[in-house]
């Protein structure tokens, strides 16, 4: 694919269930982010996945949040007993490391709303 | 505690005329500066980027000035294009890569034929 894909677009869930969120990269991609952006604010970074280095999840907000990557490929996004407040946009991003700054490709992102 | 600051949400300018957009931080071991901007319904696209040791960046209609003393930077879109309506968010970075990026809140800009 040409471009950074998420899926689904949109997710609408009850508080208290889970919710897996998926990313694919751009082909060649190392490195991949996630981010959340919430009503109103910029983008806050949560996860950080480089190669096959263990991932930087110092963003991470709770521990009911865990992301996973598939070598240099999908990753997935995971929110166990989703709280209202998890409600936001989640953006996925991959880079290639090679740019000075490091320039980033964001997919369109995934609006999730808990009720 | 904002790093990052983009004290207007909105902006309009009239076609063919200048854009400033604004941007404030507050930390001084801030390296990169970058702006992205954001269509509906579609991801953030990187534009443009300015290093610490510079004070200005241009690339076509758009250029980045950087005030290291004031801590602000600026995004100036001249002439302004109706296309160019979208959310335009500022990014810091200490370092190079993308997990130490921190974005500010976007500025929406409405460029009015």
């Amino acid at each position: 694919g040409a471009g950074v894909s998420q899926s689904p677009s949109n997710k609408v869930t009850e508080k208290g269930k889970d919710v897996e969120l998926r990313c694919d990269p751009i082909s060649g991609h190392t490195a991949l982010y996630w981010y959340r952006q919430r009503l109103g604010q910029g983008l806050e970074f949560l996860i950080y996945f480089q190669g096959n280095s263990a991932p930087d999840k110092s963003g991470l907000p709770s521990d009911r949040f865990s992301a996973e990557r598939t070598g240099e490929s999908v990753s997935t996004l995971t929110i166990q007993r989703t709280q209202q407040e998890d409600s936001a946009v989640y953006l996925c991003a991959s880079s290639s490391r090679t740019s000075t700054p490091d320039t980033q490709y964001f997919g369109p992102g995934t609006r999730l709303t808990v009720l | 505690d904002q790093q990052v600051k983009q004290n207007s949400p909105s902006l309009s300018v009239q076609e063919g005329r200048i854009s400033i957009l604004n941007c404030d931080y507050t930390n001084s071991m801030f390296d990169y500066f970058l702006w992205y901007k954001k269509y509906p319904a579609e991801g953030p696209t990187f534009l443009i980027s300015i290093s610490s040791i510079k004070d200005k960046n241009e690339d076509g209609r758009f250029t980045v000035f950087l005030n290291k003393s004031a801590k602000h930077l600026s995004l100036h879109i001249v002439p302004s294009q109706p296309g160019d309506s979208a959310v335009y968010f500022c990014a810091a970075s200490r370092g190079n890569y993308g997990q130490n990026f921190v974005f500010g809140p976007g500025t929406r800009l409405s460029v009015l034929p």
